[in-house]
């Protein structure tokens, strides 16, 4: 089945430390999003890459990494310096302006990170 | 830079009557793309409507329609026969009809239906 995997589904991060989120998809999609939400809130973009190698700063990237090395695979890493980094976090690929898929993101069932 | 506000964070329908949420966006952009997104308490992401703002008739889905004012940059999603099924967070969503793939949401209205 095509989609999109995030692992691991519950993450938990010491003081200190950088982690990284998984996220993969079969799509064959150019674009991948990172979005974190808290709870109750909105989606906010972290990052995206429009394609491989290359990829852009949402409006909350202080403290997050990115790489998008492979078209499959954009992995986001939190680091130390993301001092409230406790959230759900999505991520989302697209398959570019087609009408096959109406324009719509496809999203991993998300990861929770939470501090220790 | 493009923005998305939601100014209702809760609201509450009962079964069966129609709901109105509110969306509104701020850009310079002449053509894109408008959305609902609804998130259940699975927080699996679902695409429940697309608009495109050169196309003046409002999208329709089912029970789902919206009215889009694209003068006044306002985006409202209309729920009829609202049913149990439909409790969950709505979000709206702007993306660019060309160039960057930049996708971004607003904060997001969480809607009950009450039996």
């Amino acid at each position: 089945d095509g989609g999109i995997t995030q692992s691991p589904k519950y993450l938990f991060r010491k003081e200190g430390q950088n982690v990284t989120l998984s996220c993969e998809q079969n799509l064959n999609h150019d674009a991948m999003y990172w979005y974190r939400q808290d709870p109750g809130q909105g989606l906010r973009l972290i990052y995206y890459s429009q394609i491989v190698n290359d990829f852009q700063k949402g409006d909350i990237a202080e403290g997050y990494s990115v790489s998008r090395e492979k078209k499959e695979s954009f992995p986001l890493t939190v680091t130390s310096a993301q001092k409230n980094p406790t959230a759900f976090y999505l991520c989302a690929s697209y398959g570019g302006r087609s009408n096959a898929t109406n324009e719509k993101l496809f999203f991993g069932s998300g990861t929770q990170l939470s501090v220790l | 830079a493009q923005t998305v506000t939601q100014s209702q964070p809760e609201m509450s329908v009962q079964e069966a009557e129609t709901v109105t949420l509110s969306c509104t966006y701020d850009t310079s952009e002449n053509n894109y793309y408008l959305f609902w997104y609804k998130q259940p308490p699975s927080r699996q992401m679902i695409l429940v409507i697309r608009q495109e703002a050169y196309k003046q008739q409002n999208a329709t889905e089912n029970r789902f329609s919206v009215n889009f004012q694209k003068a006044a940059k306002s985006f409202s999603l209309k729920i009829s026969d609202s049913q149990l099924g439909d409790t969950a967070m709505y979000f709206c969503a702007f993306m660019k009809r060309s160039g960057t793939y930049k996708y971004i949401f607003g904060t997001g209205t969480r809607l009950k239906v009450l039996a």
